[in-house]
């Protein structure tokens, strides 16, 4: 069956460092994945978006990579802040529906 | 200032009882989407529309109804079947369908069982 798996721990991390978080998935051939942040109460907030053929893309302190050998994505934040604690979401475009799927999230804690 | 209005921002429903959950987008995009979210899961598609007056089922479609009469609108009707309708619903919306294109999503809807 088709899987998102996003590590369900919380990630609490010391400001300045970098945080990883990973987005693996199974019998799916994506030709995008989506990156999203999430506040407690809100609606999710879209971060980046890397195409299959794309290794890394960058946008200020955050980077995606996307392995589609090893059907994983890494998503990076650099010299992490307390504003960056949040839930994080990654998503997959389904081109048999054109919808996305989304994982369950991965909440980011940054002690100051 | 353009984006995604949902309301209301919380809502009881009594058993029996169909409940009607809004979502407006000023935001000129074709595509629009329901999802609902329950804690420590992720989002689950309910139902998504690519075009005004048409829709398709999503993963949890059972229980719920949609209507897309005008590009703007996208009414989530909840009802009495959906046995377990407690959970935070988002509405999103994004131009040309997903494809290749970021969701927009409301602040959602939290409703209640009374």
């Amino acid at each position: 069956s088709q899987k998102i798996e996003q590590n369900s721990e919380a990630l609490n991390i010391q400001e300045g460092k970098t945080a990883t978080l990973t987005c693996n998935y199974t019998n799916y051939s994506p030709a995008y994945l989506q990156w999203y942040r999430q506040d407690p109460g809100r609606g999710p907030v879209f971060l980046l978006l890397i195409r299959e053929n794309e290794k890394e893309k960058r946008k200020e302190r955050l980077k995606v990579t996307f392995d589609t050998t090893l059907k994983q994505s890494l998503f990076h934040i650099t010299a992490s802040q307390p504003a960056d604690s949040a839930t994080y979401l990654c998503a997959l475009l389904d081109t048999g529906r054109r919808a996305l799927t989304f994982g369950s999230g991965t909440r980011l804690q940054v002690q100051p | 200032d353009g984006g995604i209005t949902q309301s209301p921002k919380y809502l009881f429903r009594k058993e029996g009882q169909n409940v009607t959950l809004s979502c407006e987008q000023n935001l000129n995009h074709d595509a629009m989407y329901w999802y609902r979210q329950d804690p420590g899961q992720g989002l689950r598609l309910i139902y998504y529309s690519q075009i005004v007056n048409d829709f398709q089922k999503g993963d949890i479609a059972e229980g719920y109804s949609v209507s897309r009469e005008k590009k703007e609108s996208f009414p989530l009707t909840v009802t009495s079947a959906q046995k377990n309708p407690t959970a935070f619903y988002l509405c999103a919306s994004s131009m040309q369908g997903a494809i290749g294109q970021p969701q927009h999503f409301g602040d959602g809807t939290r409703l209640s069982i009374l």
